[in-house]
């Protein structure tokens, strides 16, 4: 069974600071998702990493993958306000593309 | 470009009362279509996907059924709904061709008392 864990669930940042959201997942997989909730609304998609080593930035957030070590992460540069949400990480294998998802990390990006 | 619409918006049931979402897709053809749970303050846990007409598959044995009558049309039901079955409830599209990822609809929140 595809498991994923997210750390931390909870994340209170000052605006300016650095972090960063870890991902976890239990075998193999063949691409990984980060996707991004607002309060009350739906998920949007940010990322999708599908090699081991790939990175992409969005302004201040950049996801990496090592498949490696079954790892993701989000980097999040100089936080703002603006990217107070829910952030979930999600994996995928085999050929229907269902996607297990962590448990999310609320972030809260205080003035 | 592609969209995913969800109705109702909101929804107040009462216990042993029937339900019906529907969700539908434009600007795609043959996707794979899901439906999610987000209870309040969890995570996202899948329902059902289908990957055609007809074709539904179930991740998890509950009072909940859904039905695909057409390519773009995706339907999650209820006979009878349980205290348990409140939730954020959301639809989602994908297509067969890499990069891949899932596009979710707007949600329907349900409330059931």
């Amino acid at each position: 069974e595809l498991k994923v864990e997210q750390n931390p669930l909870f994340l209170s940042m000052q605006e300016g600071k650095n972090y960063t959201i870890y991902c976890n997942y239990s075998t193999t997989s063949d691409r990984l998702y980060w996707y991004r909730q607002d309060p009350g609304k739906s998920l949007e998609s940010l990322f999708v990493l599908l090699s081991n080593g790939a990175v992409k930035q969005e302004g201040r957030l950049m996801a990496s993958l090592d498949t490696k070590a079954r790892l993701s992460t989000l980097h999040i540069t100089a936080a703002v306000h603006d990217l107070s949400a829910t952030y979930f990480c999600a994996v995928t294998r085999g050929s229907n593309y269902k996607l297990t998802f962590g448990k999310g990390t609320l972030l809260t990006v205080n003035p | 470009s592609q969209t995913i619409h969800q109705w109702p918006a909101t929804l107040v049931q009462p216990v042993g009362s029937p339900l019906s979402l529907e969700c539908t897709v434009e600007g795609t053809s043959n996707p794979n279509l899901y439906w999610y749970r987000q209870a309040a303050g969890r995570g996202l846990q899948l329902l059902f996907y289908s990957v055609g007409i007809g074709q539904i598959s179930s991740e998890v044995p509950q009072n909940l059924s859904a039905s695909r009558p057409q390519d773009r049309q995706f339907i999650l039901s209820s006979k009878k709904l349980l205290l348990s079955d409140s939730g954020f409830y959301l639809c989602a599209w994908s297509v067969d061709r890499p990069p891949e990822t899932q596009y979710f609809g707007p949600g329907t929140r349900l409330l059931v008392l």
